[in-house]
């Protein structure tokens, strides 16, 4: 059963600082990667999906990579901004249908202004 | 998203009752999903919806149960077989692999 692990649990950083979210998988045999986005009593907004065959994909800020045969994804997240506090969640698809995603419990980012 | 609506936004139930979690969509998309999400946790999915009038079960469908009637709507019952209803509740859309998802539905034990 795939397991997806996102480490730290909380993070919180001065505004303005790079930083790195990471999202572990046990089963290296996905389809897909997707990043969320989570504000608080809200529902999730999708920020970047990758391909298994990609290496990255990148929006604006944000750049997401995928090492699937280590079982890895990281959000980098450029510039922070006070605007950019939420909860992440990283999802991993194992086949096409959303129904075979499985969901990190997320991690929780603060930006201190 | 603003094509997906969640109503209502804080529902409360009494013990032994059913209670309802509406779901509408104006994006014009086939498939659709419930998912369950608890405090630090995931989500969980609960059923889900490819087509009208057909839906399966997901990892967590004890308790629960859906319709399909229209393409716009998937409605959520949550019923006194579900022990332990409390939770956030979150209707998805999906569309070439993405999820849309709505603002989703507290749901509480009085």
């Amino acid at each position: 059963k795939q397991e997806v692990t996102q480490i730290p649990a909380a993070l919180s950083v001065p505004e303005g600082e790079n930083l790195v979210l990471n999202c572990s998988f046990t089963d290296s045999a996905i389809y897909n990667l997707q990043w969320f986005r989570q504000d608080p009593g809200k529902g999730l907004t999708s920020l970047l999906l990758i391909q298994s065959s990609q290496r990255e994909q990148t929006s604006g800020r944000l750049n997401a990579s995928l090492d699937k045969s280590s079982g890895r994804s990281t959000l980098y997240i450029a510039a922070s901004q006070p605007g950019d506090s939420a909860t992440y969640l990283c999802a991993v698809n194992q086949r096409g249908g959303a129904d075979g995603l499985t969901f990190g419990k997320g991690t929780h980012l603060i930006i201190q202004p | 998203d603003g094509g997906i609506t969640q109503s209502p936004k804080y529902l409360f139930r009494k013990e032994g009752q059913n209670v309802t979690l509406s779901c509408e969509q104006n994006l014009n998309h086939d498939a659709m999903y419930w998912y369950r999400q608890d405090p630090g946790q995931g989500l969980r999915l609960i059923y889900y919806s490819q087509i009208v009038n057909d839906f399966q079960k997901g990892d967590i469908a004890e308790g629960y149960s859906v319709s399909r009637e229209k393409k716009e709507s998937f409605p959520l019952t949550v019923t006194s077989a579900q022990k332990n209803p409390t939770a956030f509740y979150l209707c998805a859309v999906a569309k070439n692999e993405k999820l849309f998802f709505g603002s989703g539905t507290q749901l509480s034990v009085l």
